[in-house]
């Protein structure tokens, strides 16, 4: 959605490691998000970022670089209860937007 | 802990009717967020209230409209009902503006 991008579909296995990239456009940029978010279910906030750098929360990581317009989101030791959608989203002015999302499958 | 509150869970309206959702943040809350999904799609952002005042607005359509209450509660009035409007209906909540949110269950509507 609106400019950001985001990997469809990734796949990783069980106990692994898998980095899931956002690219956004930096105009009104005033903080990212990370979202996890089951089929039918409502999303599940996992990290904010606002400032450059790495915000670590247990399994899960979130890069930020605001002049670049990325940011990751590092999901350690993967489970298989890891496999759903991951949204990125950004407060751009008054509104805030989601990307497309990408499809985490973890296999055994 | 408590969550944010969606009612209804499950909404079905005839077209150019009219419907209602309601909103609960968790308590302490200050902050609600509507969001409209449609099948296959990333959360679209309608509108978001700040201590009982409109904050942000995004893709609300000019038929809807929303309010937030002096208990923090807040509703989308929906009216004039499309085929289009049939989505998975997320409210928010969040202390001060911008920050984390939380989600609710959502309200499931659909337009026949």
């Amino acid at each position: 959605g609106q400019n950001i991008d985001q990997p469809t579909e990734m796949t990783a296995t069980e106990g692994a490691i898998v980095q899931i990239n956002c690219t956004y456009q930096t105009s009104g940029f005033n903080g990212l998000f990370w979202y996890q978010q089951h089929a039918g279910e409502a999303p599940t906030f996992l990290s904010y970022n606002v400032l450059d750098g790495l915000e670590e929360k247990g399994r899960f990581s979130s890069f930020l670089s605001r002049s670049k317009g990325y940011s990751y989101l590092l999901l350690k030791e993967l489970q298989m209860k890891d496999s759903a959608s991951y949204l990125c989203a950004v407060w751009r002015g008054q509104n805030f937007v989601f990307g497309p999302g990408t499809r985490l499958s973890v296999l055994p | 802990a408590a969550g944010v509150i969606q009612s209804p869970r499950h909404l079905i309206k005839e077209k150019r009717e009219t419907a209602t959702l309601k909103c609960y943040p968790i308590p302490r809350h200050d902050t609600v967020y509507w969001y409209q999904q449609g099948p296959g799609q990333d959360p679209q952002f309608l509108i978001s209230f700040y201590e009982k005042m409109q904050s942000d607005k995004g893709s609300i359509p000019d038929r809807f409209s929303a309010q937030q209450f002096s208990d923090y509660h807040s509703e989308l009035n929906m009216s004039s009902l499309e085929l289009g409007d049939s989505a998975l209906y997320f409210c928010a909540s969040s202390w001060g503006q911008h920050n984390e949110q939380f989600f609710g269950p959502g309200t499931r509507l659909t337009v026949l």
